[in-house]
């Protein structure tokens, strides 16, 4: 079993709508989590991080954590084509700065 | 602040040579992380630095691949010899302890095809 692991993509949204994107970690001494944006050829750049059971909430974006159940989601309201892009689910266990990155779910907003 | 810098951008080398990887993590920062992306296995954690002293190796791969940090503004990935499989895009990150909510930046990446 992958340490982190996220829905399979790509997925496919209409601007305006909501994307999901979940992600299920194996360790359950993980401390924070994170998501992450890439664009095609370029570098990763954070958009969320939590560390608390519950959502949190910035801008378009929602984290929504689960320690319980090992989930994470991320939830990005108004979807605009701009947020065509790859996004990351990392985890890092308790005491580590370690970060351990799923898979990716590549995202399509279609104008 | 420049950001993380990365050099070279693009490496193209044949297979046995000497690849030399460079970083300049941003000023302050005291932590300094190596990753791996390919499309197969995705992005890999190699090694990571806490103030020049390397923490964690587990993740690289093999003897061919050594990394250093000589100073806080300078670190170096090297691979020798060079193989097709080392072919990948290899991102240098870093990042200041705040706690939990630390955030790693990452650098422009360099690609390395090696032929």
């Amino acid at each position: 079993q992958k340490e982190v692991e996220q829905n399979s993509g790509p997925l496919s949204v209409p601007e305006g709508a909501i994307a999901s994107l979940n992600c299920t970690y194996s360790d359950r001494g993980s401390q924070s989590f994170f998501w992450y944006r890439q664009y095609s050829g370029k570098s990763p750049e954070l958009i969320m991080f939590i560390y608390s059971n519950g959502d949190k909430e910035d801008g378009r974006f929602t984290a929504q954590l689960n320690k319980a159940s090992q989930y994470v989601s991320l939830l990005i309201r108004d979807s605009q084509p701009s947020d065509s892009a790859t996004y990351l689910c990392a985890v890092t266990p308790l005491g580590d700065y370690k970060l351990s990155f799923g898979a990716g779910t590549t995202v399509t907003v279609r104008a | 602040d420049a950001g993380v810098i990365q050099s070279p951008r693009h490496e193209v080398t044949e297979m046995g040579q000497e690849v030399t990887l460079r970083c300049k993590p941003i000023s302050g920062h005291d932590y300094l992380f190596w990753y791996r992306q390919t499309m197969m296995r995705g992005l890999e954690l190699l090694i990571y630095f806490n103030n020049n002293v390397p923490i964690d190796d587990s993740g690289m791969p093999e003897d061919r691949f050594s990394a250093k940090m000589p100073n806080a503004s300078f670190s170096t990935l090297k691979i020798q010899p060079s193989e097709p499989r080392d072919s990948a895009v290899y991102f240098c990150a870093s990042s200041a302890d705040r706690g939990a909510s630390y955030e790693q930046y990452f650098g422009p990446g360099t690609r390395l095809t090696v032929t």
